[in-house]
């Protein structure tokens, strides 16, 4: 099926350990981004990209990196993992022209202790 | 800055009910607004995008107008379901800038 496909769905950290957080689409989208959903905080978007070698900061980057070696894959690499990571994180891709619509993957729901 | 606001928080009516979901948005320049479904512990699930130039959407049961000059968009949801709960969010994608802003969305109960 078409889509956004995030792995893994659950994961835990140790203070200081990384990680990347992989998503893949399948909808030749230009555009691809990182959001953190947290309690009272709603949706915020950490990293963006309009396209495969460009990628731009959004709202809330620090302790985060992002490359777009690809069309298709748009990794989120934690450092230096936190607490303050701890959250819900959703890949979303949408064609990148001002009608399009946002299509969202399942979540990852990381946990840093 | 754009800030969005669902009202209300949260909502619980008995099945078969109609009901009215809103979102305001406080800058109109926008590209367009899309409403989500999200399911406890599960992803965003795109509901209704609708465009700009456009007054309303409709799929199915739910249908969503959108008022822009007054920054206001409501889902419409008819005969409502069990199956409807859910929260619902609101987003819109800003001119000029690669993100949504959403708002905190509502938790909709429909009580057999």
């Amino acid at each position: 099926n078409a889509g956004v496909t995030q792995t893994p769905k659950f994961q835990v950290l140790k203070t200081g350990q990384s990680m990347t957080l992989q998503c893949a689409q399948d909808m030749n989208h230009e555009y691809m981004s990182w959001y953190r959903q947290d309690p009272g905080m709603g949706l915020r978007l950490i990293h963006y990209s309009v396209g495969a070698g460009i990628t731009d900061q959004g709202e809330v980057p620090n302790g985060y990196n992002v490359s777009r070696s690809t069309t298709e894959d748009f990794p989120l690499r934690l450092l230096s993992a936190a607490p303050s990571q701890t959250s819900v994180y959703f890949c979303a891709s949408s064609w990148n022209d001002r009608g399009g619509g946002y299509t969202f993957g399942s979540g990852t729901r990381l946990t840093v202790v | 800055k754009q800030e969005v606001t669902q009202i209300p928080a949260a909502l619980s009516v008995p099945e078969g009910e109609n009901l009215v979901l809103n979102c305001s948005f406080t800058d109109s320049a926008i590209y367009n607004l899309q409403w989500f479904r999200q399911d406890p512990g599960k992803g965003l699930t795109s509901l209704l995008l609708i465009q700009s130039s456009q007054r309303e959407q409709t799929s199915g049961r739910l249908n969503a107008s959108l008022d822009k000059s007054s920054g206001r968009s409501t889902l419409y949801i008819a005969a409502s379901q069990p199956g409807d709960s859910a929260t619902y969010l609101c987003a819109v994608r800003l001119q000029g800038a690669q993100k949504l802003v959403f708002g905190q969305g509502t938790r909709l109960t429909i009580n057999p």
